[in-house]
């Protein structure tokens, strides 16, 4: 599976949209890109995935670069219970993800 | 109602002791996961189980035996426990396996609240 690379930190204001980068540039052609996120003390939730195309769904929009290179995961209208860390897998889809150290997004009010 | 719920919630427990962790889905999937998430909040896969049979066994202490009674529970039983058993084990589940379909098909998992565990 591809490493990713995420900042290990950011922070956004309550309302604005909050967009998280990711970097796998290592990424081959039947890898997928996944985000999920662990509210504290919660267990992971799925947010997205896409493979080349870009996808949106009701909690967030996925930005994939043409390369699949790299991705932004964005959460269009950022709120408190956003407050999380943020985790961009990629790999392929054998249903074993591999959680790296993730984002911790702070929403602040 | 909890789509995947765990107990206990948490486990302290003594060094050598044998404890076991049960995990429930009422979401009928057909497959479940044990991943641990350890003090640097690193989160690995351990086990998946695609009804009742085994099919993802990472590197993992054979002090660790999941067993799976029917496809809507996954228990994990840890013998002779040491210290560095210590952590959050999280239990998921996914509709299906992944992959089926020719590989197209992304299983999205559903993870439980965890339990955890402390080892003194």
């Amino acid at each position: 599976d591809a490493k990713t690379t995420q900042p290990t930190s950011m922070d956004c204001a309550e309302g604005r949209a909050a967009n998280l980068p990711c970097n796998h540039s290592t990424i081959s052609g039947n890898e997928y890109v996944y985000w999920y996120r662990q509210i504290h003390s919660q267990g992971p939730q799925y947010i997205i995935h896409g493979l080349k195309n870009n996808e949106t769904n009701e909690m967030a929009s996925l930005i994939i670069t043409e390369d699949r290179k790299s991705s932004t995961l964005i959460l269009p209208h950022a709120t408190l219970r956003d407050t999380a860390v943020y985790y961009c897998i990629a790999g392929r889809n054998t249903g074993k993800l591999i959680f790296g150290q993730g984002t911790t997004l702070q929403v602040k009010p | 109602d909890t789509a995947v719920s765990q107990t206990p919630k948490y486990l302290v427990t003594q060094m050598g002791n044998d404890k076991s962790i049960k995990c429930e889905q009422n979401l009928g999937h057909d497959t479940m996961y044990w991943y641990k998430q350890d003090s640097k909040k690193f989160l690995k896969i351990m086990f998946s189980y695609n009804n009742k049979e085994l099919i993802i066994n990472e590197t993992v202490p054979n002090r660790f035996s999941p067993k799976s009674p029917d496809k809507a529970h996954l228990n994990l039983h840890i013998n002779s426990l040491e210290l560095g058993d210590s952590a959050v084990y999280f239990c998921a589940s996914s509709r299906h396996r992944a992959g089926l379909a020719g590989g197209e098909l992304v299983e999205t998992q559903y993870f439980g609240p965890g339990t955890r565990l402390l080892v003194l």
